[in-house]
């Protein structure tokens, strides 16, 4: 149990373009998602967390025009790259947190790999 | 500000070995600490502690905290190759609407055969 997926694996654009990324959890609802960009040989690094129906929160530094999140069910939340960079070009991965009775732990999906060339 | 850290940050042992991997933290309103495997991908969970000096086990891994010191270790035992990965601690610290987790930047492990 407690699976999570993104969609696309990897995916490569051309600068200035858009790049959604899908996250969704498989087999439980999600009260919770959170978005993480990881660059090579570092830790994760928490971008935003996601609340059903409501408006993400941003952490410090993080663009929210540039990195649109958008979280319409308790199994979906989407982030969107827009007017992507070369330096945009990075490991994004999601997670999810189960409702009260489900899973509590933050469960990972498996990443998106984002090139900007 | 609230931090974690991980210590060593790499370990290269040979199969059979055990390892201690360290995670220290300051976190404003400790809810809970987490380990993490991560291979090539995504991290995949291990272990969840929110209480002082329970051990928690999964086969040949166990890991226990202590919130007077503010730490934690996994210990691995009977290593084998398939344990070479990068191991992350996080911490959850209560507050606002929505707890977060705040990862130290992961200790390397290289079990050699």
């Amino acid at each position: 149990g407690a699976v999570v997926s993104q969609h696309p694996s990897w995916v490569i654009c051309k600068s200035g373009t858009s790049v959604k990324i899908e996250c969704r959890s498989l087999d439980f609802q999600a009260t919770t998602m959170f978005w993480y960009r990881q660059f090579p040989k570092q830790s994760l690094m928490l971008m935003a967390t996601s609340n059903e129906g409501s408006k993400a929160t941003y952490e410090q530094g993080v663009e929210k025009d540039k990195f649109l999140i958008n979280h319409a069910s308790l199994t979906l939340s989407t982030l969107t790259v827009t007017s992507a960079h070369p330096e945009d070009s990075s490991f994004y991965i999601c997670s999810a947190r189960g409702l009260a009775g489900g899973p509590y732990e933050q469960y990972f999906g498996p990443g998106t790999r984002l090139t900007v060339t | 500000e609230d931090k974690v850290v991980q210590s060593p940050l790499s370990l290269v042992v040979h199969e059979g070995d055990t390892v201690t991997l360290n995670c220290s933290y300051e976190v404003t309103n400790f809810r809970s600490l987490l380990w993490y495997k991560q291979e090539k991908k995504a991290p995949t969970f291990l272990f969840m502690l929110t209480s002082s000096g329970i051990e928690k086990k999964s086969g040949r891994l166990s890991s226990i905290l202590d919130k007077k010191e503010l730490f934690s270790i996994l210990n691995i035992t009977a290593t084998q190759t398939g344990d070479s990965a990068v191991y992350l601690c996080a911490v959850e610290g209560l507050g606002g609407a929505t707890n977060k987790l705040i990862f130290g930047t992961g200790t390397l492990l290289a079990v050699q055969p």
